[in-house]
């Protein structure tokens, strides 16, 4: 089946730091999502891409839908401990309905 | 808050039962889609209802089962519980059926002793 592959599995940064991960397949998504999961908690929408080249910043993040389609990064300049968490990139196969496919997670910790 | 509501939060049951998880959407959407989080195999697309139809399966067993009702509100039914069923089962809404965002609701945790 459709897999994506995202790295880095975990992080440990200081705060200040910029942030960059990445989701990458050997399928073409119409569609990308990034997610952020606290514990305890569903998934929350962070940034949705639907062209590929697009770049799209929300706040302190940043992500773009690769020009292949076949791949997306979300970067986040200056962290703080808030942006402690799971981020997931999650992205939407043509004639697929509204299935996503997600990656397998990024675990980010930030430390003061 | 996303808007989903996810009911009950946490359930904990036993091997052989039956369990049925609710989900509403938020106002406005027509698509309901339920996933399974596992520590092993991370966020799985089970299952997208559109305006009560069936719009798209994953790899949702046949134990399991869903439908969407005519307020749009969605149920998933779980039965004959295994204990690899133990999971995180969310639901997520969007407005229409695909290149859409998806808004999750907070999941419900299943135990299954």
């Amino acid at each position: 089946g459709q897999q994506l592959n995202q790295s880095p599995q975990s992080m440990f940064i200081q705060e200040g730091e910029d942030v960059s991960m990445n989701c990458t397949s050997s399928s073409i998504f119409n569609t990308w999502l990034w997610y952020k999961q606290d514990p305890g908690e569903g998934p929350v929408l962070l940034i949705a891409l639907y062209k590929a080249g697009e770049l799209t910043s929300n706040g302190r993040l940043t992500a773009q839908f690769g020009i292949t389609r076949k791949d997306s990064f979300l970067n986040i300049s200056a962290s703080i401990p808030s942006d402690v968490g799971i981020y997931f990139c999650a992205g939407q196969l043509a004639n697929q309905g509204g299935k996503l496919i997600f990656g397998q997670g990024t675990e980010l910790s930030v430390k003061p | 808050d996303s808007g989903v509501t996810q009911t009950p939060k946490h359930l904990i049951t036993a091997t052989g039962q039956r369990v049925t998880l609710r989900c509403s959407p938020r106002s406005g959407d027509l698509s309901v889609y339920w996933y399974q989080q596992s520590l092993d195999q991370g966020l799985q697309f089970l299952i997208q209802y559109y305006n009560g139809e069936e719009r798209a399966k994953g790899n949702i067993l046949e134990r399991f089962s869903a439908q969407q009702f005519p307020d749009l509100h969605s149920e998933l039914n779980l039965s004959s519980l295994e204990l690899g069923d133990s999971a995180l089962y969310f639901c997520a809404s969007s407005v229409n059926s695909a290149n859409q965002p998806q808004h999750f609701g907070d999941g419900t945790r299943l135990s299954i002793l």
